[in-house]
């Protein structure tokens, strides 16, 4: 059971560059997150999705934007890579609250270290 | 908005001493709260989940409580030990977001010193 996986685990971007971030998971669970961890700033929401087709944004969706065409794979992308933009994403999955009786933890991948230069 | 805080940020200890992880939230109108471990450079590994209708959970050495009416969970760890050495992250589901969204402190950095 692979659980949650990202990839790449590592990039270096130059500014400007554009690049996707691709999480899978394969528990079948209905809701999945993108995160971002900075110094001092812990783990801020960037986008999410409730169920396959759907996406909102969370605390800090500027600069990003995602898909999830399929209920397994939710993707991130970057359009115009900024300096700001270095950080360390991670990809998270749970199933839904309104599921019966499930575990509802939510599982995290070993995240993708990103830098823009 | 819900804000969720961990006190302190940082904690150094003997190795075998029981300690106490503190974490707090404005908004009590949560669905479940839970704790997980971040190793250096490493993902989130889940420890334990506290449904809003329970008090407490175990597991091993782990210990973690829920008061939702005061806003406060706390983590138990019993004989700590170097390997329990980690950031320790917790999270509450606010039914402000119809539990869709999880809401992060900004983690506990543990050493266990041998």
């Amino acid at each position: 059971n692979a659980g949650v996986t990202q990839t790449p685990k590592f990039r270096v971007l130059k500014t400007g560059q554009s690049m996707t971030l691709l999480c899978a998971q394969d528990m079948n669970h209905e809701y999945m997150y993108w995160y971002r961890q900075d110094p001092g700033m812990g783990l801020r929401l960037i986008h999410y999705s409730v169920g396959e087709g759907t996406t909102a944004k969370g605390e800090v969706p500027d600069g990003y934007n995602v898909s999830r065409l399929k209920k397994q794979n939710f993707l991130l992308g970057l359009e115009s890579a900024a300096p700001s933009q270095t950080s360390v994403y991670f990809c998270a999955s749970s199933y839904s609250l309104w599921s019966a009786d499930v575990n509802t933890e939510a599982f995290f991948g070993q995240g993708t270290r990103l830098t823009v230069v | 908005k819900q804000e969720v805080t961990q006190i302190p940020a940082a904690l150094s200890v003997p190795e075998g001493e029981n300690l106490v992880l503190n974490c707090s939230f404005t908004d009590s109108a949560i669905y479940n709260l839970q704790w997980f471990r971040q190793d250096p450079g490493k993902g989130l590994t889940s420890l334990l989940l506290i449904q809003s209708s329970q008090r407490e959970q175990t597991s091993g050495r782990l210990n973690a409580s829920l008061d939702k009416s005061s806003g406060r969970s706390t983590l138990y760890i019993a004989a700590s030990q170097p390997g329990d050495s980690a950031t320790y992250l917790c999270a509450v589901r606010p039914k402000e977001t119809s539990g869709s969204r999880l809401t992060f402190g900004e983690g506990t950095q543990l050493t266990v010193n041998p």
